[in-house]
């Protein structure tokens, strides 16, 4: 099984850069991934990491470090449209697609 | 292309009783996921599917099950409800087993009486 760990809630300023921590104790780590979930929405696929490292996409990076078992999401040039639970999930060696997701990060963007 | 479906969207029933949720996938996927989601345990799996297998499955009691078809549509049923069984039922695609990238669909939501 897996303990996934991210802060229950976050507020940042628009323009702002915010970044989302997440920590995980897995018996067979076989990648992580980062979703964006929208209030009433279903999740849409930010980022996937599986090599130590950081990896960018337009505003959106995401970081791994598999021996300390941590991840972030770092997100620059805040938008308002940024408002959204953010999830993390981890996929463990031998479990298929299956993934464990965190129970969310919920950032408020502000004016 | 048409996105991963979910019916009905909306669902009300009471104790005791069974439901089935229905998913249609991405044309072409061939691995189909299912996941609840509640406000206090956030996303949990339940169940994957790929070419009419049940590959993996979370841990749930045998009152959830599942299947998935020759077109890779997939079902879950719930038997027995119960009130904690009200949630979000989301359902996710993917090309392949494994595959890095699953798009998931607007979900089902279920309320038990």
């Amino acid at each position: 099984g897996q303990n996934i760990d991210q802060p229950t809630e976050m507020t940042a300023t628009e323009g702002a850069i915010v970044q989302i921590n997440c920590t995980y104790q897995t018996s067979g780590f076989n990648g992580l991934f980062w979703y964006q979930q929208h209030a009433g929405e279903a999740p849409t696929f930010l980022s996937y990491n599986v090599l130590d490292g950081l990896e960018e996409k337009g505003r959106f990076s995401s970081f791994l470090s598999r021996s300390k078992g941590y991840s972030y999401l770092l997100l620059k040039e805040l938008q308002m449209k940024d408002s959204a639970s953010y999830l993390c999930a981890v996929r463990e060696g031998n479990s298929g697609y299956a993934l464990n997701f965190g129970k969310g990060t919920s950032l408020l963007v502000t004016p | 292309k048409a996105g991963v479906t979910q019916t009905p969207r909306y669902l009300i029933k009471t104790r005791g009783q069974q439901v089935t949720l229905s998913c249609s996938p991405i044309s072409g996927h061939r691995s189909v996921s299912w996941y609840q989601q509640t406000p206090g345990q956030g996303l949990q799996f339940l169940f994957e599917y790929f070419s009419e297998t049940q590959r993996n499955k979370g841990n749930f009691p045998g009152r959830f099950s599942g299947r998935q078809f020759s077109n890779s549509r997939s079902e879950m049923n719930v038997s027995t409800l119960e009130l904690g069984d009200s949630a979000l039922y989301l359902c996710a695609s993917s090309l392949q087993i494994s595959y890095n990238e699953q798009f998931f669909g607007p979900g089902t939501r279920l309320t038990v009486l």
